[in-house]
């Protein structure tokens, strides 16, 4: 059973552009939602989180906007650069557990 | 250490044969974890420590597979009579508190191909 399902599974953008990474969760007891980016040959490495009280969090060109009711966040990028072509995965962590549900990750290319 | 490392980067194993996977996990980090990546899939959790203690393996496909860390520092993953199936990347993270409290850091991971 997915727990967190992630979309599209690939994605181009142009430089410049802005890139949406879509991710819904079912268990409504998720409450650590953060993103990964990987890139080839390399572990995952943690590029912004939520937690569910807020709606929205930004890191410079990075932001994760989170619909509770939805049960569904999502990760823009802003002015997208071809040196954020990469793999990214959306995770949710269950309180009671130290286990993360990762989706199965959207590879971004961005053109130049 | 500057991140965790994981050894060896590649592994070929032989159908049958078993194979033992190390994670140094950075320094004073009290939880460390084990994943397992299959091409083209997202992470998927196979066990969890805090310090020495083994507190969740529910993600072990099968008794083949068997971790441990001994003195809550560097952990070892052991596969037994290893089948294709198991070619992937094992990737370990480590983290100062609990995943939810702290960031997790990965590993490049040890890639393993059973032939």
């Amino acid at each position: 059973q997915q727990q967190v399902k992630q979309s599209p599974q690939s994605l181009i953008v142009q430089k410049g552009g802005i890139s949406i990474i879509n991710c819904a969760y079912e268990n409504t007891a998720f409450d650590y939602f953060p993103w990964y980016q990987q890139f080839p040959g390399k572990g995952p490495a943690l590029l912004i989180a939520i937690r569910p009280d807020v709606s929205e969090k930004k890191e410079g060109r990075f932001t994760i906007s989170f619909n509770k009711s939805a049960k569904q966040f999502s990760l823009h990028i802003m002015d997208s650069q071809p040196g954020d072509s990469a793999t990214y995965f959306c995770a949710a962590l269950h309180p009671n557990t130290d286990k993360l549900i990762f989706g199965t990750g959207t590879r971004l290319q961005v053109f130049p | 250490g500057a991140g965790v490392s994981q050894s060896p980067r590649y592994k070929v194993a032989k159908r049958g044969q078993d194979v033992a996977l190390r994670c140094d996990p950075i320094s004073g980090h009290v939880s460390l974890f084990w994943y397992q990546q299959a091409l083209g899939q997202g992470p998927e959790f196979l066990t969890y420590f805090q310090n020495e203690a083994q507190l969740d393996k529910s993600g072990l496909p099968s008794d083949r597979f068997f971790a441990e860390r001994p003195e809550g520092s560097v952990s070892t993953l052991k596969i037994q009579r290893t089948q294709q199936e198991d070619s992937a990347v094992y990737l370990c993270a480590s983290s100062s508190r609990g995943a939810g409290n702290s960031p997790l850091h990965f590993g490049n991971g040890t890639r393993l191909t059973v032939t």
